[in-house]
Order: C-alpha cells, then structure tokens, then sequence
C-alpha cells in the first residue's frame, strides 16, 4: 500500500532564514506530486505541483520553491522566510497511468511558525 | 473556469442531530465530485466521492449525491456524534482539463455532546 510522509512535523524559524520541507512517498512509481498551504482557519492554497523528476508548475508566485529531486521524493524551499509564510503545509500524491488518477491523497503537514 | 462554493461555518450542533452541509460548483466539463474531511493537527483525507451525475458517494454514515441539475453535492449524515467534529471540504476534479483539484474553503464542524 501506498504511504505518504512529511517531515518536520512542526518548525520554529525566524524571519529570513533558510526553509526545507521535505515529503516522500512510497508504495507507488511517477505520481503526482503537491504542495499546498493552509493558513490559519483558512482553505488550501496549491503552492506547487510536479508531473515528474525536474517538472515543477509553480500557482503563485512568492519567495517560495520546489524541487523533485527524485521520483518519489518532493521538496519545498525558501531563501529567507517572510512572516506570512506561516502555515500549515500539506503534501500530496495522486497516480498516473491506470487506476483512480482523480483522487489526492494527503501527508500529516508540517507546521511552520514564522517569528 | 472551475469553482467550488461551500457554506461557511463553523457549523455547531449537539451529539445525534441531523446535518448538512451544503456545497455547490461551477464546471466546463464533467468533473468527479469528493468530500475531503481534516481532524484537528492533520491532513487531508478522502471521506467520499462521486464520478458522474447521480452517483451516491457513502462512507463512515456520510452521504453526498453528485446533482448536475443543480451543480451541488451537499453532504448529510443523519446522526452525528462528537467524533465528526472536524473541517470539511468539498472538492472537484476535472482530469479533462487538468490534475489539478479545486477545493472549497472548508467547513468548521464542531459537534456538542
């Protein structure tokens, strides 16, 4: 079966510095692959979503990046953290080729606090 | 383009009463329709889906009926308990257009013992 893992599950950081979430996915070959954010008592906002290694479509523009690096693996990225890039953020997975291509299945997040 | 609208919440009832939540969406093509349900610390995760006109998507004592003559797939259970306490979010995905799936704001549900 398939399993989807984000890591960290909560992060603390100062305003400009560095950020790398990671998330990973396992039980499946070429899926699609998401970033979305949640801000607080808010929807889901799609950050980024990737077809395959090297593919990134970006739906906002801002300071932040992503980057997939391996087929299974999708990474999000910032230079320097503003303080609205606090949120929830929340990794997902879909197949492609044959079966059930509609449906996104979610990670736990990772809670980022910006101070 | 494609859209989703949902009721706002939070929706608060008491432990056994009847509930509905209400969502309505705008489409080009003939999406698949999902009801997506997120506990309080976590993700996503799918509670039902609905891939064409009339199809009744079910679980956990969920119901939602995909109405193209209304565009709406409003979810209803018929006795809720403290567990269903959660946020809500109806969603709809197009594959005709992209892979993308387009979600409401989402639905507080808080449920009072």
């Amino acid at each position: 079966s398939q399993t989807i893992h984000q890591w960290p599950a909560t992060l603390v950081q100062p305003v400009g510095s560095p950020l790398s979430l990671e998330c990973t996915v396992e039980g499946t070959s070429n899926p699609n692959l998401y970033w979305y954010r949640q801000a607080a008592g808010r929807g889901l906002q799609l950050l980024f979503y990737s077809v395959g290694i090297g593919q990134i479509s970006s739906e906002v523009p801002q300071n932040l990046s992503a980057s997939r690096p391996q087929d299974r693996q999708f990474i999000l990225s910032s230079k320097k953290l503003l303080l609205s890039d606090s949120g929830f953020y929340l990794c997902a997975w879909s197949l492609t080729g044959q079966g059930d291509q509609e449906t996104q299945y979610f990670g736990p997040g990772t809670r980022l606090l910006v101070l | 383009g494609n859209s989703v609208t949902q009721m706002e919440g939070p929706v608060t009832l008491s432990e056994e009463a009847f509930l509905t939540i209400n969502c309505t969406y705008t489409a080009t093509g003939y999406p698949s329709l999902f009801w997506y349900v997120q506990y309080p610390g976590e993700g996503l995760q799918l509670l039902l889906k609905a891939t064409k006109a009339d199809d009744k998507g079910s679980n956990k004592g969920f119901e939602a009926t995909y109405r193209k003559e209304t565009t709406s797939f409003h979810l209803e259970k018929g006795s809720v308990q403290v567990s269903d306490s959660a946020v809500y979010f109806c969603a709809l995905s197009d594959l005709g257009r992209d892979d993308k799936i387009i979600f409401g704001k989402g639905t507080r549900l808080h449920i009072l013992p």
